[in-house]
């Protein structure tokens, strides 16, 4: 069975860091297109970063510079580490596995349950 | 990057059909996927591509595309559809964008 499992959330203060995790089981993370989505109270669904098969990321204007994405493929875990936080990053994250073609681009198939970053002094 | 615009509330009453449309210039090229949200729930994949849904999606719900504006149906309603829909697709540098989301309420 596919499954994605968050874990690292929690409160930190502004200007600090957060390393999330996100264990997968039942694929390969360095085989598929990951992601992190986040959702803040009351508010949409927000692309935060994606990891391509073969490396390549994006990351949201409002992460750039201070996320990065990456992944384990000894211990099948993607990571998201978060730097110089602010009350605005307040949000559910999500980890996602997706998939990509030409015609819709990247989207995720699979998600994990979130886990909650409260920036907040 | 593109926008997504979606329409912030709609409403349907149980057992009828309703549409939930996402607009943008990308849509004109490109899909839309669509996602079901529910509070404290992750996200559900509904409808991805032209018109295909995932295993274990009920097939009262369907997608489309007409011009700048995708479109997600559900044909006969059920109390267990509302939920939150967000709209997803990309725009021409491939990077992804959510709609700002639909709150679907059933009456």
């Amino acid at each position: 069975e596919v499954q994605l499992v968050e874990s690292g959330g929690g409160l930190v203060q502004p200007g600090g860091s957060r390393r999330l995790s996100c264990a997968a089981s039942g694929f390969t993370v360095s085989n598929n297109y990951m992601s992190w989505v986040r959702q803040a109270p009351g508010k949409g669904l927000e692309w935060v970063s994606v990891i391509h098969r073969g490396d390549t990321t994006y990351y949201a204007d409002s992460v750039k510079g201070r996320f990065t994405i990456s992944r384990d493929n000894s211990k099948n875990t993607l990571y998201l580490q978060m730097n110089s936080l602010r009350g605005d990053d307040t949000a559910v994250y999500y980890c996602a596995r997706g998939t990509y073609d030409f015609w819709s681009g990247y989207f995720p198939v699979v998600w994990g349950q979130g886990t909650l970053v409260t920036v907040s002094s | 990057s593109s926008e997504l615009t979606q329409d912030p509330v709609v409403s349907v009453a149980l057992g009828q059909t309703v549409r939930i449309t996402c607009q943008g210039d990308t849509l004109r090229s490109y899909y839309a996927s669509w996602y079901q949200k529910k509070p404290g729930q992750a996200p559900i994949l509904v409808i991805y591509g032209k018109n295909n849904r995932p295993s274990g999606i009920p097939d009262r719900f369907s997608g489309s595309t007409s011009g700048d504006t995708a479109s997600l149906t559900i044909t006969g309603a059920q109390a267990e559809d509302e939920a939150d829909y967000y709209c997803n697709s990309r725009d021409n540098n491939v990077n992804p964008v959510f709609g700002g989301g639909t709150k679907l309420t059933v009456l």
